[in-house]
């Protein structure tokens, strides 16, 4: 079992970038899961946004419309997460998670992004 | 997309009462289901995979049956940290998505 902590900004402007990071402790990038995303609007259900191997394969959910770029750095054994043109729908709690054989299951805390002027 | 359909939306039971929730996919997902519980202001937490294997740390009272597109999570005589929310999610297609969660409740 790994250890998951995002970070990044609270806020968002409209039109602008949400980029967040995971740090992972308690086990390598380079292992076998694949590291992933899943959002929780506020007061709502849990949505997947993407995941990437160690190696950058990715994948994405087709309703974010390709503003998704993921990405792994295995020397900081962080991966991150860049969500583009965000707009106030991108509001929500933000996990990293790992994904091993399509279930989630190491979760971080969660970190809450706002999108607003 | 697979659309993953939870019910009922919410569940009222009494401790150590039994509850089962019932997750139904649009399309064939085979074994590929999993289950979360969510506490407030937690991250969701890994139950159940593959329907029926319940991961590392999980009391025996939660099992999974199904196949297919209907799956069933039964609580047996529930406790007060079973009081929770409830998401499946399946895994055999991309993208993964979630079914819309049952809350258990007294």
């Amino acid at each position: 079992q790994v250890q998951l902590e995002e970070s990044g900004p609270g806020l968002v402007k409209p039109a602008g970038t949400l980029s967040l990071i995971c740090t992972v402790s308690g086990g390598s990038i380079s292992s076998s899961y694949w590291w992933g995303w899943v959002r929780q609007p506020p007061g709502t259900g849990l949505e997947w946004v993407g995941q990437i191997s160690h190696s950058g394969t990715a994948n994405d959910n087709p309703s974010l419309k390709s503003r998704v770029m993921m990405s792994v750095d295995k020397s900081m054994n962080q991966f991150f997460l860049n969500l583009a043109s965000v707009t106030a729908a991108d509001t929500a709690v933000y996990y990293c998670v790992t994904s091993l054989y399509g279930r989630f299951e190491d979760w971080g805390q969660g970190t809450p992004v706002i999108v607003s002027s | 997309e697979i659309v993953m359909t939870q019910s009922p939306d919410s569940l009222s039971v009494s401790p150590g009462e039994g509850a089962t929730l019932s997750c139904k996919s649009s399309q064939y997902i085979g074994s590929n289901l999993a289950w979360y519980q969510q506490k407030p202001g937690q991250a969701p937490r890994l139950l159940m995979y593959g329907v029926s294997t319940r991961a590392p740390g999980v009391p025996g009272r939660f099992s999974g049956s199904g196949s297919g597109t209907e799956f069933t999570l039964t609580i047996s005589s529930l406790q007060s940290e079973d009081f929770a929310l409830y998401y499946c999610q399946q895994y055999n297609d991309w993208p993964r998505t979630f079914g819309q969660g049952i809350k258990v409740e007294i």
